[in-house]
């Protein structure tokens, strides 16, 4: 496809389970940006890879947040031990380059919930 | 908690102009950008502005920024049914990553 795209769209889980959430940017950007949503909250920032390494990853909440992007195109975040506080709307964006000219595009979200 | 903040809801009739503020606090911000939500779908890219300068307008969509008060507004001429949805304003200043504002969520009346 022309967008972004992430898969699965829903995904509901039980706490302290193993959830993996995926991201295929735009072709042949090679910027990529996660971010998360909580209901009634704007987007907030958890990481950004540029190529296949995490150039900023100040944004993951803890220890059990982790992506990764091993080839430079798709990117997967995987969240270990889930909690009900991970529930919310997670957000892939993708850009030619980075920085802050190029546009971000944004995927329609995977929204996680665990009970 | 957010540096970027926003009314939570704006309601209009189908016609009138609409306006969204926001005030951010970084003095440092290179651009701000307005982003569209609608349920079920992505976030739209409306417009941006560049941090030297203090109006942008794009067909129906005008954006003036207020350096000096750290403010930020979107006005929406002749505002249509199909403009409801939430908006959020959004700044970058480091790096690469969007700070986003809460949203407001404009309700258009017919």
């Amino acid at each position: 496809g022309a967008g972004v795209s992430q898969t699965p769209s829903n995904k509901v889980t039980e706490k302290g389970k193993y959830v993996e959430l995926r991201c295929d940017p735009i072709s042949g950007h090679t910027a990529l940006y996660w971010y998360r949503q909580s209901l009634g909250q704007g987007p907030e920032f958890l990481i950004y890879f540029q190529g296949t390494g995490a150039a900023d990853d100040s944004g993951l909440p803890n220890d059990r947040f982790f992506a990764v992007r091993p080839e430079g195109s798709v990117s997967t975040l995987k969240i270990q031990r889930t909690e009900r506080g991970d529930s919310a709307v997670y957000l892939c964006a993708s850009s030619f380059t980075g920085g802050w000219d190029n546009e971000q595009f944004f995927g329609p979200g995977t929204r996680l919930t665990v009970l | 908690g957010e540096d970027v903040e926003q009314s939570l809801f704006l309601s209009v009739r189908e016609g009138d102009s609409s306006v969204i503020n926001c005030t951010y606090t970084d003095s440092s911000s290179t651009y701000l950008y307005w982003y569209k939500q609608e349920p079920g779908a992505g976030l739209q890219l409306l417009t941006y502005i560049f941090s030297n300068m203090d109006m942008k307008q794009d067909q129906r969509l005008t954006v003036l920024l207020n350096k000096k008060d750290k403010h930020l507004s979107l006005r929406i001429a002749d505002t249509q049914t199909g403009d409801s949805a939430i908006y959020f304003c959004a700044e970058i200043f480091a790096g690469n990553m969007l700070t986003f504002g809460g949203g407001t969520r404009l309700m258009v009346k017919p």
